[in-house]
């Protein structure tokens, strides 16, 4: 079964650096999201991304945060700036359309120090 | 405005006794509701979406458009169904999932 593949699993970063975190979505999936779960909270909604664009943010992500996909296989989310209250679960999802659910990554765990 | 709500947070239950899992939802159009189960340490998969109505792994849910309610349902609980499950909502026209707070449960053997 296709899967939405994340890099890397665990990183550890510290405050005020840049980060950047790898998605490789399913192939023929058009939709692109990013989430965070906060360790013992829920998992919140940051980004969608289709046809090369953003879709939907949250306010969340704030100027900070960016997503890109530079080759038509990798969606990225860049922190610019962290801080401590980054240090949370990332998910990537991906989906063929809107109709169906979504196919997570198995996450990037942020901790910044 | 959208949420999901799971009234409780962990929930415990004995091998072969049924399990239901709470998830109420407002929303003011037509939602597209869904089950995700996260065990340990891993991803976030999907369980069931309520427009396919299938059943997985034993689980089924039923949406109830008068409660807004999506329980979710299992006769006879197994001690590999213990994980995390989120409820989840999305817009039928829109793009985002709304996520309920989880429900940890845990199968006593």
């Amino acid at each position: 079964e296709p899967e939405v593949t994340q890099t890397p699993s665990h990183q550890v970063t510290q405050m005020g650096q840049e980060v950047i975190l790898r998605c490789v979505p399913i192939s023929n999936h058009l939709y692109f999201y990013w989430y965070r779960q906060i360790l013992g909270q829920k998992v919140e909604f940051l980004v969608s991304f289709y046809n090369n664009e953003i879709s939907e943010k949250s306010e969340i992500f704030d100027d900070q945060f960016s997503v890109e996909r530079p080759d038509g296989s990798n969606f990225t989310l860049k922190i610019r700036s962290t801080k401590l209250e980054d240090s949370a679960m990332y998910f990537c999802a991906s989906r063929e359309d809107r109709g169906r659910g979504y196919t997570f990554g198995s996450g990037t765990r942020l901790t910044v120090v | 405005a959208q949420r999901v709500t799971q009234p409780e947070k962990l929930l415990s239950v004995f091998k072969g006794a049924p399990v239901e899992l709470k998830c109420n939802y407002s929303y003011s159009g037509s939602p597209e509701l869904f089950w995700y189960v996260q065990y340990s340490r891993q991803r976030l998969q999907l369980l069931l979406r309520h427009i396919s109505r299938e059943s997985i792994k034993g689980f089924t849910a039923d949406l109830n458009k008068g409660e807004t309610s999506f329980h979710l349902k299992k006769p006879f609980a197994q001690e590999e169904d213990s994980a995390m499950y989120y409820c989840a909502l999305s817009a039928r026209t829109g793009n985002q999932f709304y996520f309920g707070t989880g429900t940890s449960l845990t199968v006593i053997p």
